[in-house]
């Protein structure tokens, strides 16, 4: 049972072009709405995160839109590079514990 | 500031072997959390470790135990093991139960054949 769904599974932008990634949660009692960033062979790298009482956060290039009537959180990567290709993951935290979408993976091309 | 360890990266096991998998968190944190991240897909939660107890468990067998050290280092050790197991097991390491705000550790890839 995933609780939280992620969408697309993949996506091709161009250079200095907008990603966009979106998840949906069922769960009201996820506290705390982090996005990781994977590359091939690494551990996820915590990118930016978001707490259900704020509706937007943004960091440089990276935003986090927050809809928490509908149970719904986007990143938009702005001015999308190819150094920004990688698999991205959505997560939920509540009950100790983080529970991770399936990823997006992104490819930027030059 | 030391970042998340983990060893070894890479090993090969045939099914019905044991394995451990070691981590060492991030200077500051006593919490471990354990993730199983199978090819293409999100990580999985398998158990998290405070103070060397057992705070939390996912959905996996028991086959799946760990420890936590007094110097909050952990291990994974996973029994008879099976060709499923195959995946890349991450530890992430947090500072009390916050566990938003994990870090990573680069992973161990398993391979079962």
């Amino acid at each position: 049972q995933q609780q939280v769904k992620q969408s697309p599974q993949s996506l091709i932008v161009q250079k200095g072009g907008i990603s966009i990634i979106n998840c949906a949660y069922e769960n009201t009692a996820f506290d705390y709405f982090p996005w990781y960033q994977q590359f091939p062979g690494k551990g996820p790298a915590l990118l930016i995160a978001i707490r259900p009482d704020v509706s937007e956060k943004k960091e440089g290039r990276f935003t986090i839109s927050f809809n928490k009537s509908a149970k719904q959180f986007s990143l938009h990567i702005m001015d999308s590079q190819p150094g920004d290709s990688a698999t991205y993951f959505c997560a939920a935290s509540g009950d100790y514990k983080l529970s991770f979408g399936a990823g997006t993976t992104v490819t930027v091309r030059a | 500031e030391t970042g998340v360890t983990q060893s070894p990266t890479h090993l090969i096991k045939t099914r019905g072997q044991q394995v451990t998998l070691r981590c060492s968190s991030q200077s500051g944190h006593n919490t471990v959390s354990w993730y199983q991240q199978a090819l293409g897909q999100g990580p999985q939660f398998i158990f998290q470790y405070y103070r060397e107890e057992e705070n939390g468990r996912g959905n996996f067998p028991p086959r799946f135990s760990g420890l936590q050290f007094p110097n909050y280092s952990s291990e994974l050790n996973v029994n008879a093991l099976e060709l499923d197991d195959s995946a890349l097991y991450l530890c992430a390491s947090s500072a009390g139960l916050a566990v938003h705000e994990q870090y990573f550790g680069p992973g161990t890839r398993l391979t079962v054949t």
